[in-house]
């Protein structure tokens, strides 16, 4: 059973497209994540949904939306694609938003912007 | 500015050796750590974490350390296992309110048989 799982995989698109990435876990967690990881492994997180309010928005360009349907998705939208946002992104969740709480990754989605 | 980092981004050892991976940090506020290691193509799995008010926690084969005089973590690995093979990463939280992890850049571990 996949605790949290990630839609594409793998993602290759041109400059100027609009792309979304998805994430669903089935841990009755209530605190969901974004991270961005660089090709040197860098890993920073984006936004944090907390039963589905944006509770951590870091300077990510407004390009980027994630929406929250409800507490066991959060998916990323992405409009204008840019060379530089080629990147792993990771989902992640956790049960609050203490940051002690554990907190669960995703295996990612490569994304690729030619 | 102010970050999280490691000295040594690839770490060779022998399968059966003791590994240490370091981490130093720069914000004397956080007061909690993490360590995470990835293996390729997954996401970061937690492995351990110590409170600012502990200096030692250990785990099953891995024990951390957190000297906050000299604001350095580590992370040792006992008997060192080629299932090991994986990046590392300490993480700090930071921030008030609603905390964030910042992760440092990473070591790459390679366990030789």
């Amino acid at each position: 059973d996949t605790a949290v799982s990630q839609t594409p995989k793998y993602l290759v698109t041109q400059m100027g497209n609009d792309k979304s990435i998805k994430c669903e876990q089935n841990l009755g967690h209530d605190t969901m994540y974004w991270y961005k990881q660089d090709s040197k492994k860098f890993l920073k997180i984006m936004f944090s949904y907390n039963n589905k309010e944006l509770i951590i928005n870091e300077t990510v360009p407004n390009r980027f939306s994630p929406k929250s349907p409800d507490k066991a998705h959060l998916n990323l939208h992405i409009n204008s694609l840019e060379l530089g946002d080629s990147a792993v992104y990771f989902c992640a969740s956790s049960q609050g938003t203490w940051v002690r709480n554990e907190q669960f990754f995703g295996p990612g989605t490569r994304l690729t912007v030619l | 500015g102010e970050s999280v980092g490691l000295h040594l981004p690839t770490l060779s050892v022998q399968e059966g050796d003791n590994s240490i991976i370091n981490c130093a940090y720069s914000n004397s506020a956080s007061d909690y750590f993490i360590w995470y290691k990835q293996e390729s193509g997954k996401g970061p799995q937690f492995i351990i974490d110590i409170r600012s008010n502990m200096d030692k926690r250990q785990g099953q084969r891995v024990t951390v350390l957190l000297n906050k005089t000299v604001k350095h973590l580590s992370l040792q690995i006992a008997a060192t296992q080629p299932g090991d093979s994986a990046v590392y990463f300490c993480a700090e939280s930071r921030g008030t309110g609603f905390q964030k992890l910042v992760f440092g850049t990473g070591t790459r571990l390679l366990v030789s048989p």
